[in-house]
């Protein structure tokens, strides 16, 4: 039974670039959330969908970062244009929301290096 | 403005003593609350979970304490186990705003054999 997979692992790019991250969640899960792990701010919520829709985008730090869910099994988080500060760990973790427990299972994140 | 904080970023206990995480939280509207641990290079994995109407929840070697008053949780760990060295996160929800948690800012464990 696959967890929620990531994609890329590891993304290092020069500032001014477009970046993609990608999420596959759980199967049968209906909420997807993406995170940002930094030392400053810790583990941070940017964006959470339910059944694919945005609920709260309240985390995301500026208009350069958009996020999609065009289908229950994929999401992106695209940042454009990237700055060095974007510098962080990427995850996505998925529950079943409202269908059962709210426990959030994460990927194994994204690291992302701009320079 | 941080609203579940955990105040101790590292902790070191040898093997077979008690570990005991702290986690304080500022919003009484928290219902649920959770810990997860992490390892190095990973994503954090759901450990164990408590209820706002409940005290306590156990579960093996782990097991949560929950004071409303003092809107205070604790984790503990009995006995510790090298394996458990990782860094534990304590998270919060609030039922009315969705499905959204609200992490510390962590608490790293080391176990010594």
């Amino acid at each position: 039974d696959a967890g929620v997979i990531q994609s890329p692992r590891h993304e290092v790019t020069e500032m001014g670039q477009e970046v993609t991250l990608r999420c596959k969640p759980i199967s049968g899960h209906n909420s997807l959330f993406w995170y940002r792990q930094t030392m400053m701010r810790g583990l941070e919520l940017l964006i959470y969908f339910n059944n694919n829709v945005p609920i709260d985008d309240s985390g995301m730090p500026e208009d350069r970062f958009s996020a999609k869910m065009p289908n229950a099994s994929f999401s992106t988080l695209k940042i454009q244009p990237s700055e060095p500060r974007d510098s962080a760990v990427y995850f996505c973790a998925s529950s079943l929301g409202d269908r059962g427990s709210i426990e959030q299972y994460f990927g194994p994140g994204t690291r992302l290096t701009v320079t | 403005d941080q609203q579940v904080k955990q105040n101790s970023p590292s902790l070191s206990v040898q093997e077979g003593r008690i570990s005991i995480l702290n986690c304080d939280y500022t919003n009484s509207m928290f219902d649920y609350f959770l810990w997860y641990k992490k390892y190095p290079a990973e994503g954090p994995t759901f450990l164990i979970s408590i209820s706002s109407i409940k005290d306590k929840n156990e579960d093996g070697r782990f097991t949560v304490f929950l004071n409303k008053s003092a809107k205070h949780l604790s984790l503990h760990i009995v006995p510790s186990q090298p394996g458990d060295s990782a860094v534990y996160f304590c998270a919060a929800r609030i039922k009315a705003a969705g499905n959204k948690l609200t992490f510390g800012g962590g608490t790293r464990v080391l176990v010594k054999p």
